[in-house]
């Protein structure tokens, strides 16, 4: 069975400081991996993904994330945080089949970004 | 495209009464998924669709959950003989695809409060 681990419920930045919410996944062969974020009463919006293409992935709103197979990990990483970026985040696993298509996701890291 | 809509957005009932909610998809989407999210939880797979097929079932669907697809446009899910452990983010998802890692675009949920 795939799982995620997202350590930490909260973290909490400055403005204009780097972003790093961390991710780590279980797998028995190298899954696919999602980055949605949840701003207040709205939906879950993807920010990136990785499908097995480049290792590095880079998504909206100036986040990336970087896959390590040896590391088992999916880290997002913003060099500069923003206000607009305080939300709840969730790292998200799923197969590489169209039958193993559903998202397991992990239990979300909520972003504080201090002024 | 007016993205996921979900309906309703709220729902309180009282315990043992069914509830249903609905799910419309982005059109054209021949994939739609069903989760359920309670606090400090990301969410977790129901159940999903290609076109009119529910192709699988999450274990924690027990029998009082009931979802349909009809004719592969909107769909409902119908809860039996609620149960105050039923409250919860029920979140609908839909994408296009079958090969996997497609996007899943998320509706912004229906909180149902079972008193």
């Amino acid at each position: 069975a795939q799982s995620v681990t997202q350590l930490g419920s909260h973290v909490s930045v400055s403005e204009g400081a780097l972003v790093l919410l961390r991710c780590n996944y279980s797998s028995s062969v190298p899954p696919y991996l999602f980055w949605y974020v949840q701003y207040p009463n709205q939906g879950l919006q993807l920010l990136l993904k990785y499908t097995s293409a480049a290792t590095l992935v880079k998504g909206i709103n100036g986040f990336e994330a970087e896959f390590k197979k040896s590391e088992t990990s999916f880290h997002l990483t913003k060099p500069s945080a923003h206000m607009s970026d305080a939300a709840e985040y969730f790292c998200a696993v799923s197969g590489t089949t169209g039958a193993n298509s559903k998202l397991t996701f992990g239990k979300g890291i909520t972003l504080s970004v201090r002024p | 495209d007016t993205g996921v809509s979900q309906n309703p957005r709220h729902k309180i009932t009282k315990r043992g009464q069914n509830v249903t909610f609905r799910c419309d998809p982005i059109s054209e989407h021949n994939r739609l998924y069903w989760y359920r999210q309670t606090l400090g939880q990301g969410p977790e797979f129901l159940t999903y669709f290609q076109n009119e097929a529910q192709l699988e079932k999450s274990r924690l669907l027990s029998d009082r959950f009931s979802a349909e697809r009809p004719k592969g446009s909107f769909s409902t899910l119908e809860i039996q003989r609620t149960e105050q452990g039923d409250s919860a983010m029920y979140l609908c998802a839909s994408s296009w695809g079958t090969s996997g890692g497609e996007t899943q675009y998320f509706g912004p949920g229906t909180r149902l409060l079972v008193l």
